[in-house]
């Protein structure tokens, strides 16, 4: 079956700008989490949905970081006026109920350069 | 907070070698322990996991035993294979985020032929 896609697979942009990131989770999957991977800082959680609400934004660098998820499923990850620091792997994941053994399906990323 | 620290790497073999890779955590609880594994040019996925204290989980040779006496849970494969050159993070549920995971930093595997 399908796994979790992400959209772009790659973005670059000019500092300053917008950019949204785009996660299609796999279907029936309750729970939707975003990650960040760069080199200096590893794997980092950002914010995760239990269907469409996401209970704890703490892991938001900052309050240029948003994200949504509609109708259970699709989530938008949404950068305002885009830094050089914000460049990374941006990674999503889904788990069938967010479970403390669920597995976590991930997607392969988008890559955002900040030039 | 709840964390795993692991050996950092990279780590180079040659092949039908030996691997370790140490991991341990800290954590309030005996939370599920998890191994995630990067290949080269894909997504993370799911290696093994273990949800509480002695199990032991076990996946394509590789096998992992959750110690909670030592707070270990450590990555072993009798003998690698260059396929199985690639990234590994151990990682733990955060109950505070939704068990969003803690990963620790990677380790690099490179096996040789």
């Amino acid at each position: 079956g399908a796994g979790v896609s992400q959209s772009p697979s790659n973005k670059v942009t000019e500092k300053g700008k917008d950019v949204e990131l785009r996660c299609d989770p796999i279907s029936g999957h309750t729970a939707l989490y975003w990650y960040r991977q760069s080199l200096g800082q590893g794997l980092e959680f950002l914010i995760y949905f239990q269907g469409n609400s996401a209970p704890d934004k703490s892991g938001l660098p900052s309050d240029r970081f948003s994200a949504e998820r509609t109708g259970g499923s699709v989530s938008t990850l949404t950068i305002q006026r885009t830094q050089q620091e914000d460049s990374a792997v941006y990674l999503c994941a889904s788990s069938l109920a967010g479970g403390r053994s669920d597995e976590q399906f991930f997607g392969p990323g988008t890559r955002l350069t900040v030039l | 907070g709840d964390s795993v620290t692991q050996m950092e790497g990279p780590v180079t073999l040659s092949e039908e070698a030996f691997l370790t890779i140490n991991c341990t955590y800290t954590a309030t609880g005996y939370p599920s322990l998890f191994w995630y594994v990067q290949y080269p040019g894909e997504g993370l996925q799911l290696l093994l996991k273990a949800t509480k204290a002695d199990d032991k989980g076990s996946n394509k040779g590789f096998e992992a035993t959750y110690r909670k006496e030592t707070t270990s849970f450590h990555l072993e494969k009798g003998s690698v294979q260059v396929s199985d050159s690639a990234v590994y993070f151990c990682a733990l549920p955060n109950s505070n985020s939704g068990y969003a995971l803690n990963f620790g930093k990677g380790t690099s595997l490179l096996v040789t032929p």
